[in-house]
C-alpha cells in the first residue's frame, strides 16, 4: 500500500527566509506526486503536480518541489517566505493503477515576521 | 462561480441522529471523491466515483457510512446513528479524470460536522 510521510507537523520560518517543506511516499511503482495547500478556513487548492515530464516542477505562488527517485522524495520549497504562506500544505501520491490518492499528515507552516 | 460546493457548511447533530452531506461537483467532471478530515490530522480517503462505475467504497469507516451519486452529478454522504469521533470536516473533490492518472482534484470548502 502506498503511503506519505511529512516531517515535521509544524514548521515556521521568518518572513524573507527558505521555505522547505519534506514529503517521502512508498510506492511499488513510479507514483504520481502532487502538493496541495489549504489556508485558514479555505479549501485546498493544488500548487503543483509531478506527472513525470520533468523532475523539478514549478507551481504557483514561487513554490516548486523536486522529484528524486533514488530518495523517494518530493520536497517542496520557496526560496523566500512571504506572510501570505502561512497554511496548512499537504504531499499526496498517486501511482499509475490510480484509483484514489493518499494525503500525507500535512504541515502547518507558520511565517514570522 | 463554477467550482465544487458542498452543503450544508456546518452542521451540528446530537449523537444517535442520521446526518446527510451535499457535494455539487464541477460540471463535466467524472470523478467524484469524499475525505474526511479530523483535527491535526490529513485528509482520510472515504470513497470515490468514477463515471457509470462501481463505487471505490474501501475507505469508508463503518456500515454507518455510505454515498451515492445520482445521474453521475450530485454526490450525498449519509453517516447514519451519528457518533462523536464522526466529528470531522468532510471534503469533497471533482477532477476530469483523464487517462493520465494526473488529473487535479478541485475541493470543496468542506462541511465541518460536529456531533455533540
Amino acid at each position: 500500500a502506498q503511503s506519505v510521510t511529512q516531517l515535521g507537523s509544524h514548521v515556521s520560518v521568518s518572513e524573507g527566509a527558505l521555505v522547505l517543506l519534506r514529503c517521502n511516499y512508498s510506492s511499488s511503482v513510479p507514483p504520481y506526486l502532487f502538493w496541495y495547500v489549504q489556508y485558514p478556513n479555505q479549501g485546498l487548492q493544488l500548487l503543483l503536480k509531478y506527472t513525470s515530464a520533468a523532475t523539478l516542477v514549478k507551481g504557483i505562488n514561487g513554490f516548486e518541489a523536486e522529484f528524486k527517485k533514488s530518495e523517494t522524495s518530493f520536497h517542496l520549497t520557496k526560496p523566500s517566505a512571504h506572510m501570505s504562506d502561512a497554511a496548512e500544505y499537504f504531499c499526496a501520491v498517486r501511482d499509475n493503477y490510480g484509483q484514489n490518492f493518499v494525503f500525507g499528515p500535512g504541515t502547518r507552516l507558520s511565517v514570522l515576521p | 462561480g463554477a467550482g465544487v460546493s458542498q452543503s450544508p457548511s456546518n452542521k451540528v447533530t446530537e449523537k444517535g441522529k442520521d446526518v446527510e452531506l451535499r457535494c455539487d461537483p464541477i460540471s463535466g467532471h467524472t470523478a467524484l471523491y469524499w475525505y474526511r478530515q479530523s483535527l491535526g490530522q490529513g485528509l482520510e480517503f472515504l470513497i470515490y466515483f468514477q463515471g457509470n462505475s462501481a463505487p471505490d467504497k474501501s475507505g469508508l469507516p463503518s456500515d454507518r457510512f455510505s454515498a451515492e451519486r445520482t445521474g453521475g452529478s450530485v454526490s450525498t454522504l449519509t453517516i447514519q446513528r451519528t457518533q462523536q469521533e464522526d466529528s470531522a470536516v468532510y471534503l469533497c473533490a471533482s477532477s476530469t479524470r483523464t487517462s493520465g492518472f494526473t488529473d487535479t482534484q478541485y475541493f470543496g470548502p468542506g462541511t465541518r460536522l460536529t456531533v455533540l
